[in-house]
């Protein structure tokens, strides 16, 4: 059975820090993987989807990291700004391609001013 | 824009009382899912949808029920049945997997819906 874990499950730093976000998964056997932005009573920005043959995206500040292999992704973001608070989530879609999508808890991020 | 548009926002429902929440998209996705959100926890499947006039049950699907007469269309009705409702609900869309040469996948979430009961 797939399970996603994200750690840490909330951080703190101040503005203009890099910082790494860990999301790690069970079954290697994945279709993609997305990070997704959530603000307070809101719904989930995608940020970036990784498909299961590629190791990375870029997108501005954000890069993420696919490692199949070690059932492990990154979500790294550059100068954090206090505009980057919000919960990050990653979500891995099962290998089959099917519909089922399994979410981790999501780290709470807040960057200080 | 294209979107998903889920209404209302919040809503407030009685003991024994049946809610609808409405979801509507406009991205010609094949693909509807509603999500259910608590707090510390992941995302849980309610229903999924794959095409017009099919749907099928996610992992928790008990005291709710779905219909999907429209392509741009998944409502999702809270029964009475459903003994701990209060939630944060989420629809999403994707397009569909067995039609597009270079399916992404990717999904697609609309701004959610607070449901609270009295």
């Amino acid at each position: 059975k797939q399970e996603v874990t994200q750690i840490p499950a909330a951080l703190s730093v101040p503005e203009g820090e890099n910082l790494v976000l860990n999301c790690s998964f069970t079954d290697s056997a994945i279709y993609n993987l997305q990070w997704f932005r959530q603000d307070p009573g809101k719904g989930l920005t995608s940020l970036l989807l990784i498909q299961s043959s590629q190791r990375e995206q870029t997108s501005g500040r954000l890069n993420a990291s696919l490692d199949k292999s070690s059932g492990r992704s990154t979500l790294y973001i550059a100068a954090s700004q206090p505009g980057d608070s919000a919960t990050y989530l990653c979500a891995v879609r099962l290998g089959t391609g099917g519909f089922k999508t399994i979410f981790g808890a999501g780290t709470r991020l807040f960057v200080k001013a | 824009d294209g979107g998903i548009t889920q209404s209302p926002k919040y809503l407030f429902r009685k003991e024994g009382q049946n809610v609808t929440l409405s979801c509507e998209q406009n991205l010609n996705h094949d693909a509807m899912y509603w999500y259910r959100q608590d707090p510390g926890q992941g995302l849980r499947l309610i229903y999924y949808s794959q095409i017009v006039n099919d749907f099928q049950k996610g992992d928790i699907a008990e005291g709710y029920s779905v219909s999907r007469e429209k392509k741009e269309s998944f409502p999702l009705t809270v029964t009475s049945a459903q003994k701990n409702p209060t939630a944060f609900y989420l629809c999403a869309s994707s397009p569909g997997l067995v039609k597009a040469r270079k399916n992404t996948g990717e999904l697609f979430f609309g701004e959610g819906s607070r449901l609270t009961v009295l």
